[in-house]
């Protein structure tokens, strides 16, 4: 159970366009879900939390404008990079929270979406 | 802000050797969660913990949460080369309020040698 199912797994897309990374929980419904950046060989970094029907909570320092969050179902929600640069080149991950007690939530990850911005 | 410091960065073993690494902070956490990430692919849950003290084992993996709640430890038994990947340790501070968003290591990086 518990199943967060990422899409797509790999992009390229040019310069000045607009891309859309889904995250669904597939067996669960996920009021919370979480989007991440990670460069090669680091570590991951939250960029915003997602909550189903209200705006997300983005992390300092990144961009709202530029990486739009939807979560508008209990098992949907979307990064759109918008204006796509070569620098927002990277591997995106995003998370679900499992669970409805504070002190038991489970954390599962989508398998990733590798952005290419050429 | 909140951090965690995972240690060791890197580790080049050789088969069937027992493996460490843990991670430490000078806040409190509430929950410690190891990962391992294979490139390419997003983390996968390796063990969870939710009380200090607890010891919790998965397979040839066990994992505790320290007594203090500011550091946790992931031993891996008799290595095989498909543990190769990068580990990562996660908290989750009693700070995080209702989002209960999660801290990251910097990963150790697991290599074996057949």
């Amino acid at each position: 159970g518990a199943v967060v199912s990422q899409h797509p797994s790999w992009v390229i897309c040019k310069s000045g366009t607009s891309v859309k990374i889904e995250c669904r929980s597939l067996d669960f419904q996920a009021t919370t879900m979480f989007w991440y950046r990670q460069f090669p060989k680091k570590s991951l970094m939250l960029m915003a939390t997602s909550n189903e029907g209200s705006k997300a909570t983005y992390e300092q320092g990144v961009e709202k404008d530029k990486f739009l969050i939807n979560h508008a179902s209990l098992t949907l929600s979307t990064l759109t990079v918008t204006s796509a640069h070569p620098e927002d080149s990277s591997f995106y991950i995003c998370s679900a929270r499992v669970g409805q007690v504070f002190s038991n939530y489970g954390y599962t990850f989508g398998s990733g979406t590798r952005l290419t911005v050429v | 802000g909140q951090q965690l410091n995972q240690s060791p960065q890197s580790m080049f073993i050789q088969e069937g050797e027992d493996v460490s690494m843990n991670c430490t902070s000078s806040s409190i956490f509430n929950t410690w969660l190891w990962y391992k990430q294979e490139p390419g692919e997003g983390p996968v849950l390796l063990i969870a913990l939710y009380k200090a003290g607890e010891l919790t084992s998965n397979g040839r993996l066990t994992a505790q949460f320290g007594i203090t709640r500011k550091d946790s430890f992931l031993n891996i038994s008799a290595s095989i080369p498909s543990d190769v990947g990068i580990y990562f340790c996660a908290g989750r501070g009693i700070y995080g309020g209702s989002q209960g968003n999660l801290i990251f290591g910097k990963g150790t990086k697991l290599s074996v040698k057949p």
